[in-house]
């Protein structure tokens, strides 16, 4: 069974500039997470969805915004980059949209803004 | 608010060494309890959970025991291997039961164990 499958694994961008960010969840899984991973706030909340509905959100600000397709995969962006939004980010798949608290994880996509 | 407190880093043993990773949590209500880690160049895979007060969660001869009394949720092994050297996240689901998978992570922990 293929895991979460995220792309690009790897990004330089320049600030100002736009990005976005691609997840496919394992197979049969509905539900999608997004994780922001930096040294210093660790692992922060993005934002999450089922069903092609955001359930939940971070406390970012708007220039970070996501979607899900009827196929579950998942895209998140973020326009206008600044420096700060240098980080790993971090796509999650869970089954049905059901709270269990295990989300499988990929391996990121790292982001790097000059 | 919610908030995850773990011990910081690096924790450096020899092999077959006791471990405990120390992970303490503030939450209203009846949060789960998780355990993640993160082996090297690999994403965040779950170790073990628990979901109420005194329950037990236990996987790979990891173990860690919600303790309300304390707001405590530590990580112990009693005999580590190379092949655990990892980074380890302490982390909380701010609602017991409800539709949603947000977590509340603590900063990590690196283990490092040497033979």
């Amino acid at each position: 069974k293929a895991g979460v499958t995220q792309t690009p694994r790897y990004l330089i961008k320049t600030r100002g500039q736009q990005v976005t960010l691609s997840c496919s969840p394992i197979s049969g899984h509905r539900s999608v997470s997004w994780y922001q991973q930096t040294p210093g706030q660790g692992l922060q909340f993005l934002f999450e969805y089922f069903s092609e509905t955001q359930r939940n959100k971070g406390n970012f600000p708007g220039r970070f915004s996501g979607r899900q397709f009827s196929n579950s995969r998942s895209e998140m962006n973020v326009s206008t980059l600044e420096l700060g939004d240098s980080a790993l980010y971090l796509c999650a798949s869970t089954a049905r949209g059901q709270f269990t608290g295990e989300l499988f994880f990929g391996e990121g996509s790292r982001l790097t803004v000059l | 608010g919610n908030s995850v407190t773990q011990m910081e880093g690096p924790v450096t043993l020899s092999e077959e060494a006791f471990l405990t990773i120390n992970c303490t949590y503030t939450a209203t209500g009846y949060p789960s309890l998780f355990w993640y880690v993160q082996y090297p160049g690999e994403g965040l895979q779950l170790l073990l959970k628990a979901t109420k007060a005194d329950d037990k969660g236990s996987n790979k001869g990891f173990e860690a025991t919600y303790r309300k009394e304390t707001t405590s949720f530590h990580l112990e092994k009693g005999s580590v291997q190379v092949s655990d050297s990892a980074v380890y996240f302490c982390a909380l689901s701010p609602t017991y039961g409800g539709a949603t998978n947000k977590l509340i992570f603590g900063t990590g922990t690196l283990l490092a164990v040497q033979p």
